[in-house]
């Protein structure tokens, strides 16, 4: 099946920071990416649609401004927590569905994002 | 508003008995749906799915039954195996043609299968 990766796979930093999170889909080329957080024992909610050279769809409720999404290529989006406290800290997943390929979509294994 | 729901927090079953896991949705436009195992720090994996011109699918131990006028849907494992305990989502979309369609997740019911 098709590969997503992540990364980091965890990462600490410190209230005000920013912090990038990469997802590339390592073996299809992928014009659209989902990005997903999930709290504790909670369910995967959708943040954003990533569009490969256009700007990305937000579900209401997502600040745009605060988490920045930026489709670079076919194979990599990004994802930017800017000025992070430590609400934001949670599970971020990503994922790509295959064009033209199988109806589901592919995950990547997720990020732990810890704000102090 | 929970468009999908898996009433059922958690199930405990048997090793080589029956796991069936149930998800309602609200959504008359949904046409597409999947099921996910996820485990602790992990994506979620793909298990099976079915459209909604179809009431049942099966692939192997899996099978994904729909019961449209109802809104529901159900995961029956069988037999159980221990490594079938994880946390397994229900997802929903309203572009079942289109694998491009945004996702939405029920909140997962934690499996355990005991030996």
């Amino acid at each position: 099946g098709a590969v997503v990766s992540q990364h980091p796979s965890w990462v600490i930093c410190k209230s005000g920071t920013s912090v990038k999170i990469e997802c590339r889909s390592l073996d299809f080329q992928a014009t659209t990416m989902f990005w997903y957080r999930q709290f504790p024992k909670q369910s995967l909610m959708l943040m954003a649609t990533s569009n490969e050279g256009s700007k990305a769809t937000y579900e209401q409720g997502v600040e745009k401004d605060k988490f920045l999404i930026n489709h670079a290529s076919l194979t990599l989006s990004t994802l930017t927590v800017t000025s992070a406290h430590p609400e934001d800290s949670s599970f971020y997943i990503c994922s790509a569905p295959v064009a033209g390929g199988p109806d589901e979509q592919f995950f990547g294994p997720g990020t732990r994002l810890t704000v102090l | 508003d929970q468009q999908v729901k898996q009433n059922s927090p958690s199930l405990s079953v048997q090793e080589g008995r029956i796991s069936i896991l149930n998800c309602d949705y609200t959504n008359s436009m949904f046409d597409y749906f999947l099921w996910y195992k996820k485990y602790p720090a992990e994506g979620p994996t793909f298990l099976i799915s079915i459209s909604s011109i179809k009431d049942k699918n099966e692939d192997g131990r899996f099978t994904v039954f729909l019961n449209k006028s109802a809104k529901h849907l159900s995961l029956h494992i069988v037999p159980s195996q221990p490594g079938d305990s994880a946390v397994y989502f229900c997802a929903a979309r309203a572009d079942g043609s289109s694998n491009t369609g945004k996702l939405i997740f029920g909140q997962g019911t934690t499996l355990q299968v005991k030996p």
